[in-house]
């Protein structure tokens, strides 16, 4: 256990839908990330938030919406996905001064 | 651009076997760089992190060496177990970039046969 839990583990969802995705972390950590991986392709860094402001958005489409309401919880909404989104969605915390990031396990999201 | 690329894409071995693996990056203005560990649909584990400083870092049977000047950093797994079986990724953190960000490489995925 890394100590940053994502929820859920799998999400199978419609072109239509729209749905969320939790991060949580009770590290104390003050920077919280969200993080793309697609089969065969590098880890895509996507948002990345530091004491609850945005402080970097990586070209991200709009159809993604993260919302960091606290220092413990960061949330990515998601509405009108396509199928070419379908991946591994990692989220990861650093600390303040602190260099390893702590991942999560993961959401397995399958946009059909 | 910083780019991160590591070689070889994929790997077999039998147990017990010392290897080594590659990760090169294209830029050598770098805080640091880190090489993780993840499990088949799983998160990342951090298993070594180094300054850029440092030339190396050890952790048990790991060793990451770092030769900023030509982009080059290896882990060196020793004795190798079924165990280790995993995707192997490096990433480096740019200078300059306040939110802390990683670039990473494909990764390498480590299978070692019994």
């Amino acid at each position: 256990e890394t100590g940053v839990t994502q929820t859920p583990r799998h999400l199978v969802m419609g072109m239509t839908n729209k749905k969320s995705l939790k991060c949580e972390q009770h590290l104390g950590h003050n920077a919280m990330y969200w993080y793309k991986q697609s089969a065969k392709k590098p880890l895509e860094l996507m948002f990345v938030y530091s004491l609850e402001e945005r402080v970097e958005n990586n070209s991200v489409p709009s159809r993604f919406s993260p919302e960091c309401p606290n220092s413990s919880h960061l949330f990515l909404h998601l509405h009108t996905l396509q199928p070419e989104d379908s991946a591994l969605y990692l989220c990861a915390s650093r600390g303040r001064g602190g260099e390893k990031l702590f991942f999560g396990s993961g959401t397995q999201l399958s946009v059909l | 651009k910083q780019e991160v690329t590591q070689i070889p894409a994929a790997l077999s071995v039998p147990e017990g076997e010392n290897l080594v693996l590659n990760c090169s990056f294209t830029d050598s203005a770098i805080y640091n760089l880190q090489w993780f560990r993840q499990d088949p649909g799983k998160g990342l584990t951090s298993l070594l992190l180094i300054q850029s400083s440092q030339r190396e870092q050890t952790s048990g049977r790991l060793n990451a060496s770092l030769d900023k000047s030509s982009g080059r950093s290896t882990l060196y797994i020793a004795a190798s177990q079924p165990g280790d079986s995993a995707t192997y990724l490096c990433a480096v953190r740019p200078v300059g970039n306040q939110g802390g960000k990683l670039i990473f490489g494909q990764g390498t995925e480590l299978s070692v046969k019994p």
